[in-house]
């Protein structure tokens, strides 16, 4: 019930497509969804957040969709980069638990220039 | 402004041995957060501070993991004695308050420690 669901595991791009990232969530308490970039050797950054009040959020390049009633969420990477090259992690926080978030597994991107 | 300032960064121990790993949030965070990222995995959160008092350790294992935060400031996370499944690389995180509504963690690069 804790858990967040994410995939693929690891994802090629070629330069300009777009890349998708999926998580699924079973806790319906969850009410705060963020997405954290991860470079190889340093620690976790946010990236773009949404609530589940909103279906969507767009910031620049990037977008979250959010699908309460399947409890899914996405991420969308348009036009993607080589800098876009990292490991993204989707995440869910419990509202009654001071904003614990607990992440998914992660998703390896590869950008090919 | 600087950010979570975390040391050393790479450690390397025998099993049973015992390690200590360092933290210093970004100032004036009240909250700051311990994870531990096994390869391949996302973090998992090891113990949560809200100044200097716990306010969730229900995934640290106890026998054998130990952490503090005096004076609300910094916080040492400690693993005595050590096993080989402890390798990874150990986050520390601080927020300005808890994350209830959403927010941003901060997270430093990590303290990634090998147990042979």
């Amino acid at each position: 019930q804790q858990q967040v669901k994410q995939s693929p595991q690891s994802l090629i791009v070629q330069k300009g497509g777009i890349s998708i990232i999926n998580c699924a969530y079973e806790n319906t308490a969850f009410d705060y969804f963020p997405w954290y970039q991860q470079f190889p050797g340093k620690g976790p950054a946010l990236l773009i957040a949404i609530r589940p009040d909103v279906s969507e959020k767009k910031e620049g390049r990037f977008t979250i969709s959010f699908n309460k009633s399947a409890k899914q969420f996405s991420l969308h990477i348009m036009d993607s980069q080589p800098g876009d090259s990292a490991t993204y992690f989707c995440a869910a926080s419990i509202r009654n638990q001071g904003g614990k978030l607990i992440f998914g597994q992660g998703t390896e991107l590869s950008v090919k220039p | 402004e600087a950010g979570v300032a975390q040391s050393p960064r790479y450690k390397i121990i025998e099993k049973r041995q015992s390690v200590a790993f360092w933290c210093n949030p970004i100032s004036g965070h009240a909250t700051l957060y311990w994870y531990q990222q096994i390869l391949g995995q996302g973090p998992k959160l090891l113990i949560q501070f809200q100044n200097n008092g716990v306010v969730d350790d229900s995934q640290l294992p106890k026998d054998r993991f130990s952490a503090e935060r005096l004076k609300g400031v910094d916080s040492t996370l400690k693993i005595q004695p050590a096993k080989l499944e402890d390798s990874a690389v150990y986050l520390c995180a601080s927020s300005a308050g808890p994350l209830i509504r959403g927010g941003e963690l901060f997270f430093g690069e990590g303290s990634r420690l090998t147990v042979l």
